[in-house]
This record gives C-alpha cells, structure tokens and sequence, in this order.
C-alpha cells in the first residue's frame, strides 16, 4: 500500500495568484497522478506526473496553468498559476503502489478561489 | 459517450437492504476494474478490485461481464456506515478512468 499526504490541505487564494500543492509518498511509486474534482463531482485527471520528464497532460489541460514538477518517485508538485475562481476545487495527489497495483489517493487540497 | 457511465443514483435504502450498482465502460481494451468509496469531502479509497469470476468481500459482491462491458456492486445487509459515493474504475494500462459516481444513502 501507499500513504500520500498533500500540503496545503486547503487555502483560500486571490484571483492572479500562484499556489502549489506538495504530494509525498511514502514509498517510491512509478506513476503518480494529479486530479481535481468540482464539488459533486467525479474525478478528471489533469495530469500524469513523469519522474525525470515533462508531464503529459490530459486534453484540456496546459503546463502554463498547471505546471508539474517530480524530482524523485516519492514526490510531485502541482502550482495552479494564474488562478480564477473557476480553478476552485479540490485537487487530488493518486500514485500507483503495490502488487497488483493499486490507486491509492492523498487527502486532497480543497482550493478557493476568491 | 462517456467512458465510464454508472448509474445516476442517489440511491436512498433502509438498513438492511440490498442494493445493486451497475457500471458500462466504452474501452474494449480495459484490464483491471474497481470500486472506490468516497466519503463526503474525502478521498476515494480502494473498495474492492472486480475479477473475471467476480469475487466476494463480506457484505460486497463485485461481477464482470467483458462481453457486455459491465461490472456491478451488490451490497447487502446495509448498514448506516455503508452511507457514500461509490466510483467505478476501469483501468487500461496505467490509464485509470473513473465514473461520475453513485451516492447512497441508508437510512435507520
């Protein structure tokens, strides 16, 4: 299994502004994951974080709104640049763990903005 | 058409009721199925994994049919605490797609 924690886990952020949310697991893990979820809502992904490389997106999704970063297999960052309040939601760390693998998510960052 | 469609919900039962959750998925090419519980303004956590030959946990039967693209939950005897969104996955690769969710809510 994983345990993933995130920080913050929740922030209230002017419109403009950058925030950037941690992930950390505590193992090392092949494939991690950010997703945002709207209140009532299901999961989209926004992004497979890539360890050593760029990010790949999902449609509808930009490195210049969300940049991605993971410098090692037990961690990734996720900024939300330029914020809107649009942008509010709760945004999910997921990493893959385990044998068989299974999808293990952190606690979430409930984002607003205002 | 979406990838992953489960039924709308909510679902309101008494305690001690059965309960069945049905979910279609699009990709053919799908490997590995799952149920995810969310509790309210929590994360999803791993219910049960769905095989082949459907599987038992407690409470929880989980069937397969690749033919038909499903799979479903059963919940039976429910239990207040059984109160959640329960998310379909389906996973091809590492892509894992989830549904929109069905929320339930058992009632004493």
């Amino acid at each position: 299994s994983a345990v993933i924690s995130q920080k913050p886990s929740r922030d209230i952020c002017q419109r403009g502004t950058s925030l950037t949310i941690q992930c950390q697991v505590d193992s090392q893990v092949t494939m991690m994951f950010w997703y945002r979820q709207q209140p009532g809502q299901s999961l989209t992904l926004i992004a497979t974080a890539n360890q050593g490389s760029e990010a790949t997106y999902e449609s509808g999704f930009v490195i210049d709104k969300f940049p991605i970063s993971r410098p090692n297999l037990t961690f990734s960052t996720l900024t939300v640049s330029n914020m809107s309040p649009e942008d509010s939601s709760i945004y999910l760390c997921s990493a893959l763990a385990g044998g068989p693998l299974e999808q293990y998510f952190g606690p979430g960052t409930r984002l607003t903005v205002t | 058409r979406k990838e992953v469609e489960q039924d709308p919900g909510p679902f309101n039962v008494p305690e001690g009721a059965t309960v069945a959750f049905n979910c279609t998925y699009s990709n053919s090419a799908s490997q590995s199925f799952f149920w995810y519980r969310q509790d309210c303004r929590k994360e999803p956590k791993l219910l049960m994994s769905v095989y082949s030959s459907g599987n038992e946990d407690g409470r929880f039967t989980a069937q397969l049919n690749r033919a038909s693209q499903y799979i479903s939950l059963l919940i039976r005897d429910s239990k207040l605490s059984d109160s959640a969104t329960y998310l379909c996955v389906v996973r091809s690769n590492n892509d894992m797609r989830f549904g929109a969710g069905t929320r339930l809510t058992v009632k004493p």
